[in-house]
């Protein structure tokens, strides 16, 4: 199947620091990107939707200045985290959509923040 | 809007036991139906899919049915093992570009 990369795996950062995490679509082109987080024992909150060329679309409550979406290609998507604060410690996973737009999403293995 | 509600966990079962997660879903036009295996520090991996009613999704033992006249698709395996100890999410996909939908996922914990 397709596979997607997220890097770093893991991160640790101090507060107030800008922490920028990549995805990764390896063998296919992805139009579409999203951008999830999830909280201990708790399901993936949709944080925006990427598409490539143009401004990624933030979900309701998202702050869109706190966590910058960049979709430069058809195959790398990064989300910078700005000025971290502990409170943005979670696991952010990615996911992509191939160029023919089928239903399936390829899901990244997902990167652990901790800001200290 | 879309949403799909799955049964609460944890669910703890012995190795070999007869495993159902309860799915059910809303959704305004046809969804294709999904369930997701996340195993301890991962990402999620795709388990089965199914596009169209009465469609059965299967792999690694695991099933599921599309049922529109229950709007239900309950992942079932015959037979648990150790290894399949994980959080399973129930999702719908109703455009062909819009976002999956999750339910908040169940954690299954199989003992020997």
């Amino acid at each position: 199947g397709a596979v997607v990369s997220q890097h770093p795996s893991r991160v640790i950062c101090k507060s107030g620091t800008s922490v920028k995490i990549e995805c990764r679509s390896l063998d296919f082109q992805a139009t579409t990107m999203f951008w999830y987080r999830q909280f201990p024992k708790k399901s993936l909150m949709l944080m925006a939707t990427s598409n490539e060329g143009s401004k990624a679309t933030y979900e309701q409550g998202v702050e869109k200045d706190k966590f910058l979406i960049n979709h430069a290609s058809l195959t790398l998507s990064t989300l910078t985290v700005t000025s971290a604060h502990p409170e943005d410690s979670s696991f952010y996973i990615c996911s992509a959509r191939d160029f023919a737009g089928n239903y399936e999403q390829y899901f990244g293995p997902g990167t652990r923040l901790t800001v200290t | 809007g879309d949403s799909v509600t799955q049964m609460e966990g944890p669910v703890t079962l012995s190795e070999e036991a007869f495993l159902t997660i309860n799915c059910t879903y809303t959704a305004t036009g046809y969804p294709s139906l999904f369930w997701y295996v996340q195993y301890p520090g991962e990402g999620l991996q795709l388990l089965l899919k199914a596009t169209k009613a009465d469609d059965k999704g299967s792999n690694k033992g695991f099933e599921a049915t599309y049922r529109k006249e229950t709007t239900s698709f309950h992942l079932e395996k015959g037979s648990v093992q150790v290894s399949d100890s994980a959080v399973y999410f129930c999702a719908l996909s109703d455009l062909g570009n819009t976002p999956l939908v999750f339910g908040k996922g169940t954690r299954l914990s199989v003992i020997a």
